[in-house]
């Protein structure tokens, strides 16, 4: 069964701690995204990766750190310096830089306190 | 860089009406224009898709226009039905799938 897992589902944090969400996906895809998603809101871009070991920042990367060590997985960091982390973080794919169409993940709803 | 505007925030049609959602883009380059439907505690899902040199597509229920030169394009959903219910976001692109930039989404309601 082929998809993008993000988890855990609910995450609660105290405020000064980091926090790490987890995607992780089967697809082969060779790109990777992190959104952030506010109520209202579209969703902005924080991360993305276009292939293993390389990755850029988005549109409101700071407070954020990711890694990209395997083609599957695409952790994020919620560092403490990020100012509002409470949202909801979508986690997403394609196929390739060239490919258009992108696949979501479940998504995770981190709440710091 | 990109602005991608989505009217209304809010919409509520009868079960079997139709629903009309609008988008404007300010970036003329955008050739690309997903639409993507999120139900509740989900990711979105791609539901249609449109690239510039085409004015319309359809998939069954639901139909995707554009309008290059005003810089436009909508989302039309036929008969609806309550499983459409759900937020909707219009997106544009402009070559990369890094870029896609999001509009703020609808949130359409059917009563039955």
């Amino acid at each position: 069964d082929g998809g993008i897992t993000q988890s855990p589902k609910y995450l609660f944090r105290k405020e000064g701690q980091n926090v790490t969400l987890s995607c992780e996906q089967n697809l082969n895809h060779d790109a990777m995204y992190w959104y952030r998603q506010d109520p209202g809101q579209g969703l902005r871009l924080i991360y993305y990766s276009q292939i293993v070991n390389d990755f850029q920042k988005g549109d409101i990367a700071e407070g954020y750190s990711v890694s990209r060590e395997k083609k599957e997985s695409f952790p994020l960091t919620v560092t403490s310096a990020q100012k509002n982390p409470t949202a909801f973080y979508l986690c997403a794919s394609s196929s390739g830089p060239g490919s258009y169409e992108q696949y979501f993940g479940p998504g995770t709803r981190l709440t710091v306190t | 860089g990109e602005n991608v505007e989505q009217h209304p925030s809010t919409l509520s049609v009868q079960e079997g009406d139709s629903a009309v959602i609008k988008c404007t883009y300010s970036d003329s380059a955008s050739n690309y224009f997903p639409w993507y439907k999120q139900e509740l505690g989900k990711g979105p899902q791609l539901i249609i898709d449109i690239r510039s040199n085409v004015g319309e597509k359809k998939d069954q229920r639901i139909a995707v226009t554009l309008n290059k030169t005003a810089k436009h394009f909508s989302l039309h959903i036929t008969e609806t039905q309550p499983e459409d219910s759900a937020v909707y976001f219009c997106a544009a692109s402009k070559g990369s799938a890094s870029k896609i930039i999001f509009g703020s989404g609808t949130r359409l309601s059917i009563r039955p």
